[in-house]
């Protein structure tokens, strides 16, 4: 059974590139890993997702080594409104496993 | 439109009771899940199933019952409810969870389930 961790939380200002890391020891081998965000009061919201090497798209970056043993969310210049919760979420053998959550706080 | 919704957004309701929370998603998907979501915001997932069919069925209270009369609703029973389930409940949907074994779901906004 997989298991995840993250940072409870960390702190920024606005402007600045944060970087989350989760662990996932025991992902299977065909398994992805996906990142949400929550705002307080609403749903998790999918943010990105990859399964090795960097992926990219127009509000994150997801970078995955080689042993996939963890991944790294990377938020370039952030602004107040990403103040929020980030998951991470990785499937191993059919059960999904959530991390229990990063709280970020953007300051200004 | 929305894509995945919920009905109620708020239940506040008696020991004892039972509820039923509603969802249903607009987005073609096979696969819909239900979530609790506790005080301390850890997610946890209760049932998935695809194409009306139970698929992950985690180890939750046999008071707690998915139904799924097609696969475009997804909705959970809770009999004699407790103080314990006091919670969050997401539902969410995604594309055919066994073909792609990948998991962008997308989230219904809640259920703020309150037992006094």
């Amino acid at each position: 059974l997989a298991k995840t961790t993250q940072p409870i939380s960390m702190d920024s200002y606005e402007g600045q590139e944060v970087n989350i890391t989760c662990s996932h020891n025991n992902i299977a081998t065909n398994d992805y890993i996906t990142w949400y965000q929550q705002f307080p009061s609403q749903g998790p919201r999918f943010i990105i997702q990859g399964y090795k090497t960097k992926v990219t798209n127009e509000v994150a970056s997801l970078f995955i080594p080689a042993d996939r043993k963890s991944s790294t969310l990377s938020l370039p210049r952030v602004s107040l409104s990403d103040t929020a919760v980030y998951y991470c979420l990785v499937g191993d053998g059919g059960k999904l496993i959530f991390g229990q959550g990063t709280e970020l706080s953007v300051k200004p | 439109d929305t894509a995945v919704s919920q009905t109620p957004k708020y239940l506040v309701t008696q020991m004892g009771n039972d509820k039923s929370i509603k969802c249903e998603q607009n987005l073609g998907h096979d696969t819909m899940y239900w979530y609790k979501q506790d005080s301390k915001k850890f997610l946890k997932i209760m049932f998935s199933y695809n194409n009306k069919e139970l698929i992950i069925n985690e180890t939750v209270p046999n008071r707690f019952s998915p139904k799924s009369p097609d696969k475009a609703h997804l909705n959970l029973h809770i009999n004699s409810l407790e103080l314990g389930d006091s919670a969050v409940y997401f539902c969410a949907s995604s594309q055919d969870l066994a073909a792609h074994r990948s998991y962008e779901q997308y989230f219904g906004p809640g259920t703020r389930l309150t037992v006094t």
